[in-house]
């Protein structure tokens, strides 16, 4: 079975600062992707960034970064010059095998003004 | 042109009663989902069907099925509704069942009083 663990319930940060969301992993599959997903106060759900297990290179979408830890199953997401919209719920979500995604429990962003 | 959209965007209804949630995707993609966010936030795969059929089935109550008429749409149903199952119900899409990222809809809101 796969799991997917955010320890950070709730983040905050002052806008136009950095702030990093943790993720971990655990899954026996070789061929599986990385996802970070946003979800505003609309409850719509917003595809961040995505990752392939098989790359080495950390992949980044303008503001948003990943660390991709392979060997720690560690997959975490750096949001930089954090601005007002970015406050949300941010779901990370592991996909391989017949399972479809599999999510974290959320970390709440806040973003202080 | 919404790609993947889900009606009704809210729904109250009684203990017992029956209810459907439909969705369709207009992105030809091969495989649909439907997922629940229960209070937490936390979100869980229910169903998937890949070309008409289910794939996976996770520990979902028997009242809840899926049904498929066509690649494009994958509807929900739910018999003798309880309490429980107030929820956020997400359908969702995408091209294959490894590494392509899932399309959501909107979500549905039942409340069951």
């Amino acid at each position: 079975a796969q799991t997917v663990t955010q320890s950070q319930p709730e983040m905050s940060v002052q806008e136009a600062e950095t702030v990093t969301l943790s993720c971990t992993y655990d899954t026996s599959e070789s061929d599986y992707y990385l996802f970070w997903y946003k979800q505003p106060p609309s409850r719509q759900m917003i595809l961040v960034i995505r990752q392939e297990a098989y790359k080495q290179q950390n992949a980044t979408e303008n503001r948003f970064s990943v660390n991709f830890q392979k060997a720690a199953k560690s997959f975490s997401l750096k949001i930089s010059d954090s601005q007002l919209g970015d406050a949300a719920m941010y779901f990370c979500a592991l996909g391989g095998g017949a399972d479809g995604l599999t999510f974290g429990k959320g970390t709440h962003l806040i973003i202080q003004p | 042109d919404t790609a993947v959209s889900q009606t009704p965007k809210y729904l109250v209804t009684q203990m017992g009663n029956d209810k459907s949630i439909k969705c369709e995707q207009n992105l030809g993609h091969d495989t649909m989902y439907w997922y629940k966010q229960d209070s937490k936030k936390f979100l869980k795969i229910m169903f998937s069907y890949n070309n008409k059929e289910l794939i996976i089935n996770e520990t979902v109550p028997n009242r809840f099925s899926p049904k498929s008429p066509d690649k494009a749409h994958l509807n929900l149903h739910i018999n003798s509704l309880e309490l429980g199952d107030s929820a956020v119900y997400f359908c969702a899409s995408s091209q294959d069942r490894i590494g392509s990222p899932l399309h959501f809809g909107n979500g549905t809101r039942l409340t069951v009083t």
